[in-house]
């Protein structure tokens, strides 16, 4: 299997600030990394496929690069609606691993 | 609008058999891959498995043996059965669309396993 290793695992910020969330795979998942948002009592929600596509209806605040085994997930300009669990997926290989979260709290 | 509606069981024995069903409104199951997922109480999600239109299955190794996907597609709907369930099981269960990206997800059910 390929693990997928997210970090950090919580993260405290304030509305207006810049984030950075990392993906890290245990081997090379070509660009086969989505992200989603998960708010509590909520299904995910598909923010990023393909590493860098901004899913319809997305905030263009959100955005997604890397390539291989190392991926990132940008906010920029946090929203207080952002404030949630994200987490990545890697879809390169059955079975289709997530990452274990990162928690975005208030500051 | 795609929107995904799930029904089943919420509360089983052990050694019973989960079964879970997702209907698909607002658009085809032909054409697309579906998949099921689910999420621990606390914890992260595990992905359990898929199916496209054609009835091509993939399963989660750690569950093949007691996982089915199925499709009926006169229905428009897809289902999941998990035999010998365990309190391990607990979690609540999603169907999405999609293999390479989960773009429509259910609302979830919560399963709860317990004598």
């Amino acid at each position: 299997d390929i693990q997928v290793t997210q970090s950090p695992s919580t993260l405290s910020a304030s509305v207006g600030d810049r984030v950075t969330i990392t993906c890290r795979a245990s081997q090379d998942t070509s660009s086969y990394i989505n992200w989603y948002q998960q708010k509590p009592g909520q299904a995910p929600k598909l923010l990023i496929y393909a590493a860098s596509s901004l899913q319809s209806g997305v905030p263009s605040r959100f955005s997604g690069s890397g390539s291989g085994a190392y991926f990132t997930l940008i906010i920029n300009t946090v929203q207080p609606e952002d404030f949630a669990t994200y987490y990545c997926q890697q879809t390169y290989v059955i079975p289709r691993t997530f990452g274990q979260g990162t928690k975005l709290e208030i500051k | 609008q795609v929107h995904l509606q799930q029904w089943g069981a919420g509360l089983l024995k052990p050694s019973e058999t989960l079964s879970l069903t997702c209907g698909v409104n607002g658009g085809p199951l032909t054409g697309y891959y579906w998949s099921w997922i689910r999420q621990p109480p606390g914890k992260s999600l595990e992905w359990i498995g898929e199916i496209n239109h054609s009835g091509v299955t993939n399963y989660n190794p750690s569950l093949k043996s007691r996982v089915t996907i199925s499709e009926d597609t006169s229905k428009n709907q897809f289902s999941l059965k998990v035999k010998y369930v365990t309190a391990a099981d607990t979690a609540v269960y999603y169907c999405a669309r999609g293999v390479s990206r989960l773009d429509y997800w259910g609302q979830g059910t919560l399963v709860t396993v317990s004598s």
